[in-house]
């Protein structure tokens, strides 16, 4: 069985401040994706980043990073110098590619982010 | 390019009622998958339809129900509503995918239903 872990629940940074949302995953499988979405009030989850379990290049995006370590099963993402239109809430996300695994994302607990000014 | 389409957006049922909602995936998109959103329990896999035919279901009870039209439109169905069937209902969309492949779902803004 699949298992996301996002072991924030809640983070509250000052504007231009860096921060870290963790992701451990758990499978199985040994080709999986993993996702980063983040969801406004308005519901929408936006797409952030995907990424293949045989990939464990780095990626840089603008203000967002991810690090993706197999060996500790972690896909954390940073927000460097944050912005208030960063407050969200931001999930992690797992899909399989064995199985079941036809549409199915398992996702994290998910972790509100607020950015005060 | 259009993204995911849901509707209605927002609406209110009687316990006892049922609930049509629907989704229009991205245009050439085939896969459409369905998910519930509650406090609670977060973000849980209701299905997964592809030309037509449901590929995947979550552990959801028989009162929810879907189907895909042949332009990969996709309606979802509850019947005899619950109180805790009040959530966020929302649709993805995604290119052809195979059992293996990690293409990217993109998700609509989702159909808020309240059942009082």
């Amino acid at each position: 069985a699949q298992k996301v872990t996002q072991a924030q629940t809640e983070i509250s940074v000052v504007e231009k401040e860096d921060v870290t949302l963790d992701c451990v995953y758990e499978t199985r499988d040994t080709t999986y994706y993993l996702f980063w979405y983040k969801q406004p009030p308005s519901g929408e989850l936006v797409f952030l980043i995907r990424r293949n379990s045989f990939d464990e290049q780095n990626e840089i995006s603008g203000r967002y990073s991810w690090n993706f370590q197999k060996s500790t099963s972690s896909f954390n993402f940073t927000i460097t110098a944050s912005q208030v239109v960063d407050s969200a809430v931001y999930f992690c996300a797992l899909k399989d590619a064995g199985g079941t695994s036809y549409g199915k994302l398992t996702f994290g607990q998910g972790t509100i982010l607020t950015v005060h000014p | 390019k259009a993204g995911v389409t849901q509707t209605p957006r927002y609406l209110i049922k009687t316990r006892g009622q049922q609930v049509t909602l629907s989704c229009s995936p991205i245009s050439g998109h085939r896969s459409v998958s369905w998910y519930q959103q509650t406090p609670g329990q977060g973000l849980q896999f209701l299905f997964e339809y592809f030309s037509e035919t449901q590929r995947n279901k979550g552990n959801f009870p028989g009162r929810f129900s879907g189907r895909q039209f042949s332009n990969s439109r996709s309606e979802m169905n509850v019947s005899t509503l619950e109180l805790g069937d009040s959530a966020l209902y929302l649709c993805a969309s995604s290119s052809n995918p195979t059992m293996g492949s990690g293409n990217t779902i993109y998700f609509g803004e989702g159909s808020w239903l309240t059942v009082v």
